[in-house]
């Protein structure tokens, strides 16, 4: 079936130490997002691609980067994890002109 | 003000009961609305767009009032399985996606 898929599932990092969380799709589409979410609070946009058109939002801190290879993969990058970031990151696609976004399974970050 | 805001419940109710959730925005320029249910610990998933002449799915109506700047969400019949976050979604165009916190709902046997 076609799907979004995040690795790793769980992740545990250490404070400081630079993280990676991996999302790829087979859906096809040419947007995808990533969003943190806290819990029992709303998912938060922290950026999108539109193809290889990276679009970051105003308050997302520096230490989150990413990386779109290709179409099918994109990456979160945390520079250096604060306890603050723990969190679920969501990863999403949509196709453009569609406004229907379909979720990854997500990934909880852990930070000690 | 957050910029989608919803009542985060919980809403306690009994299997057959009729459960409406609110749900207002600040930003005008939002062009498109949605509903997405969030299971615990689970990932958002759409369940319905919004329609400026409101629209319903099976046990599901949402309405939209631009001029309030207000949507809401109508469950009939509530089923256990209905029981689940309900997150709101405004989206201004250029993939800006905004949302609510969401609103819990429990259906009790």
């Amino acid at each position: 079936d076609a799907m979004v898929i995040q690795n790793p599932r769980y992740q545990v990092t250490q404070f400081g130490k630079p993280v990676t969380l991996s999302c790829s799709q087979t859906l096809n589409h040419n947007v995808m997002y990533w969003y943190q979410q806290k819990s029992s609070q709303a998912p938060k946009l922290l950026f999108h691609y539109y193809d290889k058109d990276f679009n970051n939002e105003a308050d997302t801190p520096d230490n989150f980067q990413s990386r779109r290879p290709n179409t099918s993969f994109c990456f979160l990058d945390i520079r250096s994890p604060g306890l603050g970031d723990a969190a679920m990151y969501l990863c999403a696609t949509s196709e453009q002109g569609e406004n229907e976004q379909y979720f990854g399974p997500g990934t909880r970050l852990t930070v000690t | 003000r957050k910029e989608v805001e919803q009542d985060p419940g919980p809403f306690n109710v009994p299997e057959g009961a009729t459960v409406a959730f609110n749900c207002t925005y600040s930003n005008s320029a939002s062009q498109s609305f949605f509903w997405y249910r969030q299971d615990c610990r689970k990932e958002p998933k759409l369940l319905m767009s919004v329609y400026s002449s409101g629209n319903e799915d099976g046990r599901f109506t949402a309405q939209l009032n631009r001029a309030s700047q207000y949507i809401s969400l109508l469950i009939r019949d509530s089923k256990l399985s209905d029981s689940a976050t309900y997150l709101c979604v405004a989206d201004t165009g250029g993939f800006k996606t905004i949302f609510g916190a969401g609103t819990r709902l429990f259906v009790k046997a």
